[in-house]
């Protein structure tokens, strides 16, 4: 089972809108709509902002939002702020003998 | 509040085994699957291994299939990750997470909330 594709990085202004993509197949991705994103600081856990594609767990700012088409899955961060400089991670149920993968990650910075 | 805290890790050598294991409190334990992800030093996540609340499924990485086991003593609300065979590539902080399934279909565990602080496994002579 090979890794979620996400960009490397990406960066953006404070206010500023970005998006960050997850691409995946029809196994995974593309053929359940069971796609979370998690934040991470450095020498930190992981925590969830997207489970279920779309939806915030209690406690996310409603500036974090999820999205999928076909087997494209993306999370939105708007109004961009210093403290959403972080690596963020996409997953993905997956059929086979598998259950889960995750996205290679992307380093997002607040410039 | 919920609290996962990991234990067990260490530096081990090549073809060694190591036992991690997860206390759990604030939550009905025994309701829950839980899983293990791990972090190899400077990349990304890696799912490694998920077990339901009760234990009978159980659910592994192609990556540790047949070197690792999963179980849980849902009597003392405790995870475990018995890992043999350990190579270098073993490498990394292995979290332990509650694992949430659908809403329509609990089954299919698929998110992970929240994440014990980690513990470092260092697979080196």
């Amino acid at each position: 089972q090979s890794a979620l594709t996400q960009p490397a990085s990406v960066s953006g202004s404070p206010g500023q809108s970005i998006t960050i993509s997850c691409t995946g197949t029809s196994s995974d991705v593309g053929g359940y709509n069971y796609v979370s994103w998690y934040q991470q600081y450095p020498g930190k856990a992981p925590k969830v902002m997207i489970y279920e594609v779309s939806y915030r767990p209690s406690g996310v700012s409603n500036r974090f939002s999820g999205s999928k088409s076909g087997n494209t899955a993306s999370l939105t961060i708007s109004g961009l702020q210093a403290e959403d400089d972080a690596d963020y991670y996409c997953s993905s149920y997956t059929s086979g003998s598998t259950l889960n993968v995750f996205g290679t990650g992307t380093k997002v910075t607040v410039l | 509040e919920v609290q996962l805290l990991e234990s067990g890790g260490g530096l081990v050598q090549p073809g060694g085994s190591l036992r991690l294991s997860c206390a759990a409190s604030g939550f009905t334990f025994s309701n829950y699957a839980m899983s293990w992800v791990r972090q190899a030093p400077g990349k990304g996540l890696e799912w490694v291994s998920t077990i339901s609340g009760r234990g009978g499924g159980t659910y592994y990485a192609d990556s540790v299939k047949g070197r690792f086991t999963i179980s849980r003593d849902n009597s003392m609300n405790t995870l475990y990750l018995q890992m043999h065979s350990l190579r270098a590539e073993d490498t990394a902080v292995y979290y332990c997470a509650k694992t949430l399934g659908g809403l329509a279909a609990p089954d299919k565990y698929n998110w992970f909330d929240p994440w014990g602080q980690g513990t470092l496994v260092t697979v080196s002579s």
